[in-house]
């Protein structure tokens, strides 16, 4: 079946620009996630959704970052006034559930590179 | 997250051997250890996971062992072959208080011919 899928693959913008990213998380999965890596390292964890709500923020660097899940299922990322340290790949996840067994699983997409010029 | 740098551990290993990457967590609490794979360009691809409440589990040439006195958990590949060259991280949650995951610093494994 498919998996997650998030587009652009590619994003190069000015600094200072607003820039979207979307995610389409595997079908029927209520969790998705936004983590962000830069060069070198793990993934580090943005916010993640319950359905359409974010049930923990606690990731997002500042308030230039916000994402949405309005109907449960597509997510977007959106990140104001961009700069240059926001340049990274933005990984999407999802996950079957939530409850604290192995439907848990976080299934990540192939990323989204950001570069601001 | 833990910051790595640019410089990643590199294993170096013969086609055919096994391999053992190892890893540290920091949270006593995670109650998951999960193991990805990270091939250039692509997402982690999950691997295998662990329970707390086990110290190995096994899958198809992989077994990973968890040793919570240390905090330290291993993934061991039977038989590498090339197609196993890629970074492996190691992530940690508590699903009961939340599903986010924390991510250790990666191992390069290079599988040579």
């Amino acid at each position: 079946g498919a998996g997650v899928s998030q587009t652009p693959s590619n994003k190069v913008t000015e600094k200072g620009k607003y820039v979207e990213l979307r995610c389409d998380p595997i079908s029927g999965h209520t969790a998705l996630y936004w983590y962000r890596q830069s060069l070198g390292q793990g993934p580090e964890f943005l916010i993640y959704f319950q359905g359409t709500g974010a049930a923990d923020d606690s990731g997002l660097p500042n308030d230039r970052f916000f994402a949405v899940r309005p109907e449960g299922s597509v997510s977007t990322l959106k990140i104001q006034r961009t700069e240059r340290g926001d340049s990274a790949v933005y990984l999407c996840a999802s996950s079957l559930g939530w409850g604290g067994s192995s439907t848990d699983t976080q299934y990540f997409g192939p990323g989204t590179r950001l570069t601001v010029l | 997250g833990e910051s790595v740098g640019l410089h990643l551990p590199t294993l170096s290993v013969q086609e055919g051997d096994n391999s053992i990457i190892n890893c540290a967590y920091s949270n006593s609490a995670s109650d998951y250890f999960i193991w990805y794979k990270q091939e250039s360009g692509k997402g982690p691809q999950f691997i295998i996971d662990i329970r707390s409440n086990m110290d190995k589990r096994q899958g198809q040439r992989v077994t990973v062992l968890l040793n919570k006195t240390v905090k330290h958990l291993s993934l061991q590949i039977a038989a590498t072959q090339p197609g196993d060259s890629a970074v492996y991280f190691c992530a940690e949650n508590r699903r009961a208080a939340g599903n986010k995951l924390t991510f250790g610093g990666g191992t390069r494994v290079l599988v040579k011919p």
